[in-house]
């Protein structure tokens, strides 16, 4: 069964750091394109980030919101993508969910459970 | 990159057929085939239901269809069934810095 698992999330204060771990399973990791969408409580997807396979030297991009503080990241040895934030913000409260894209697709499949990430002082 | 304009709900009565539309523009939508479509019920992740504007992956039900026009984008789901009650979000492909777009969502309500 194809699966992904996200981790660590929890709650941070403004200005400060989280790494958020996506363990996959069951799916040729090494040829996909992961990638990380967020959700605000109540409000609609936003794509996050994208990091490309090793075949496409691990390009990644970023959304506006998030350039420069957000880096995202893989190990392919361990099947798993990362998302380091910084420099954390108010609005960055969401639910986290990451999602793969199959080599030579277009479209996110499957989808992780998501984890939650809320930043309060 | 803004996201793509989806009515904010439609409703329809089981049986009835119903379209959600999204708009975007000739960078996104209306540039590339790549549009697709994800269904998502309260409290869980997204479930892809239409890929490449018009394809169905395997499980999911034939009640579900897509199209495109021009910059948009629709969404048709036939033979409404309470199960289809969910929020629905498109996304397309942009080929710029932020490769990939979502629409704005819409609650689809069975009566």
């Amino acid at each position: 069964e194809v699966q992904l698992v996200e981790s660590g999330g929890g709650l941070v204060q403004p200005g400060g750091s989280l790494r958020l771990s996506c363990a996959a399973s069951g799916v040729a990791f090494s040829g996909s394109v992961m990638h990380w969408v967020r959700q605000a409580s109540g409000k609609g997807l936003e794509w996050v980030a994208r990091i490309r396979s090793k075949g496409d030297n691990y390009v990644t991009e970023y959304a506006a919101s998030v350039k420069g503080r957000f880096t995202i990241s893989r190990d392919d040895s361990m099947t798993t993508a990362y998302l380091q934030m910084n420099t954390l913000k108010i609005e960055d409260t969401a639910v986290y969910y990451c999602t793969r894209q199959g080599s030579g697709t277009s479209w996110f499949d499957p989808w992780g459970q998501g984890t939650l990430v809320t930043v309060s002082s | 990159q803004s996201a793509l304009t989806q009515p904010a709900s439609v409703s329809g009565s089981p049986g009835q057929s119903i379209t959600i539309s999204c708009t975007g523009t000739s960078s996104d939508v209306g540039g590339y085939k790549y549009v697709s479509w994800y269904q998502q019920h309260p409290g869980k992740a997204p479930k892809v239901m239409i890929y490449e504007v018009s394809n169905r992956p395997s499980g999911v039900s034939s009640r579900f269809s897509g199209s495109k026009s021009g910059n948009t984008a629709s969404l048709t789901i036939s033979g409404l069934q309470a199960e289809d009650e969910a929020d629905y979000y498109c996304n397309s492909y942009t080929g710029g810095t932020t490769p990939y777009v979502f629409g704005t969502g819409t609650k689809v309500t069975v009566l």
